[in-house]
């Protein structure tokens, strides 16, 4: 098993530039969320889906959407990237059992840099 | 809303000194605690959950409600412990509150 994979592993973009990073999992988990990192701020959440077809905001949601068509797939757009969104992405699954409250698998990371 | 507060940016101790990571959370409900680790050049995981009352690598973590913290402790620290570690809250399935991270180095 792979577990949790994310695509691409770094990108550098321009100020209104559009991209969309690609999570995936094998571990037929219900739920799955994405995080931005940033030093001194810990991890914060975007998005999350407890669900195909499910999406929902988190902390941090301005800037970015989401969309689970399939179940072991969760994609984060940026529509038009800004500097502020200069951050290290992270994916993760958790399984339906206990409502999420078992350990969620993280992926290794995107490093993304809008210039 | 919720909010876990880790008060030590940097920890750093001797191999073979005892260890406390800090952290306080605030959440009105029933809170379920976590600590992720992430070891240098690999990805967050996680290292403990409360509700599990393990030890995981000689570490353990008691909730206390009535401080309203869930510190991580080790006895005896050793070189491989340095990493990131974050303490995180869980709200159904929404999603972790994580706190900012404690960078532990263990000076050799």
């Amino acid at each position: 098993n792979a577990g949790v994979t994310q695509t691409p592993k770094f990108r550098v973009l321009k100020t209104g530039q559009s991209m969309t990073l690609l999570c995936a999992q094998d571990m037929n988990h219900e739920y799955m969320y994405w995080y931005r990192q940033d030093p001194g701020m810990g991890l914060r959440l975007i998005h999350y889906s407890v669900g195909e077809g499910t999406t929902a905001k988190g902390e941090v949601p301005d800037g970015y959407n989401v969309s689970r068509l399939k179940k072991q797939n969760f994609l984060l757009g940026l529509e038009s990237a800004a500097p502020s969104q200069t951050s290290v992405y992270f994916c993760a699954s958790s399984p339906l059992e206990g409502g999420g409250s078992y350990e969620q698998y993280f992926g290794p990371g995107t490093r993304l840099t809008v210039t | 809303a919720q909010r876990v507060t880790q008060p030590e940016k940097l920890l750093s101790v001797f191999k073979g000194a005892p260890v406390e990571l800090k952290c306080n959370y605030s959440y009105s409900g029933s809170p379920e605690l976590f600590w992720y680790v992430q070891y240098s050049r690999q990805r967050l995981q996680l290292l403990l959950r409360h509700i599990s009352r393990e030890s995981i690598k000689g570490f353990t973590a008691d909730l206390n409600k009535g401080e309203t913290s869930f510190h991580l402790k080790k006895p005896f620290a050793q070189e491989e412990d340095s990493a990131m570690y974050y303490c995180a809250l869980l709200k159904s399935a929404d999603g972790l509150t994580f706190g900012k991270g404690t960078h532990l180095i263990i000076q050799p």
